[in-house]
């Protein structure tokens, strides 16, 4: 595998469902962030997480949990989510280190919450 | 904080004909720029990026822009388009003294390419 990863491209789920999107970057990177693309909106930046601790959380709703395990990995905890929650959710990596750090996207996971 | 607008949320055009997307920003500082493509079923991909010299800058397949710090813009140009083009194009900025997460997106504009 190369660049980043995404697991599941799709998921449906339930309002009172718990599941968790995956994402794992194979560039060496240590800093991995999660962000919501909704229709007709500007990409919202959800949680970044440096050198695997969360340095940004914005205003997330707390039925949206991120883990940090390693540096390669993040996930993206779901549980008792709204319609509204609907989206692409997608992952990114980047350095931490020199004076631009181009983020590396991964293809997103397409969620739908009935 | 900054803020872009992409005003032009379609842009439909024929196969070889040129096109502009037009991007603007709002910033209280000086600003990296880019643009992204996403293909269908795709993640973000980085077309080109203003750091810091030439004003215009050249990306991947074929695409240019060009940053006028007076009009605090940065179009996308291609004088040429293919059918492959047609995909949704984000504008970015980012503050020069921020950190890589302090990316701000436009809401996107969609190329549609047509013969």
């Amino acid at each position: 595998e190369t660049g980043v990863t995404q697991t599941p491209r799709h998921l449906v789920m339930g309002m009172t469902n718990k599941k968790s999107l995956k994402c794992e970057q194979h560039l060496g990177h240590n800093a991995m962030y999660w962000y919501k693309q909704s229709a007709k909106k500007p990409l919202e930046l959800m949680f970044v997480y440096s050198l695997e601790e969360r340095v940004e959380n914005n205003s997330v709703p707390s039925r949206f949990s991120p883990e940090c395990p390693n540096s390669s990995h993040l996930f993206l905890h779901l549980h008792t989510l709204q319609p509204e929650d609907s989206a692409l959710y997608l992952c990114a990596s980047s350095q931490t280190s020199g004076d631009y750090n181009e983020q590396f996207f991964g293809p997103g996971t397409r969620l739908t919450v009935l | 904080a900054q803020s872009v607008t992409q005003l032009d949320s379609q842009v439909p055009v024929f196969e070889e004909a040129p096109v502009e997307l037009r991007c603007n920003y709002s910033s209280s500082v000086s600003v990296y720029l880019f643009w992204y493509v996403q293909y269908p079923n795709q993640g973000l991909q980085l077309l080109l990026k203003y750091l810091s010299g030439s004003t215009l800058v050249k990306g991947i397949n074929g695409f240019e822009a060009e940053f006028n710090k007076s009009q605090t813009s940065f179009h996308l140009r291609k004088p040429s388009v293919h059918i492959s083009d047609t995909a949704e194009y984000f504008c970015a900025v980012r503050d020069r003294t921020g950190t890589a997460s302090k990316l701000t997106f436009g809401t996107g504009t969609r190329l549609q390419v047509t013969l």
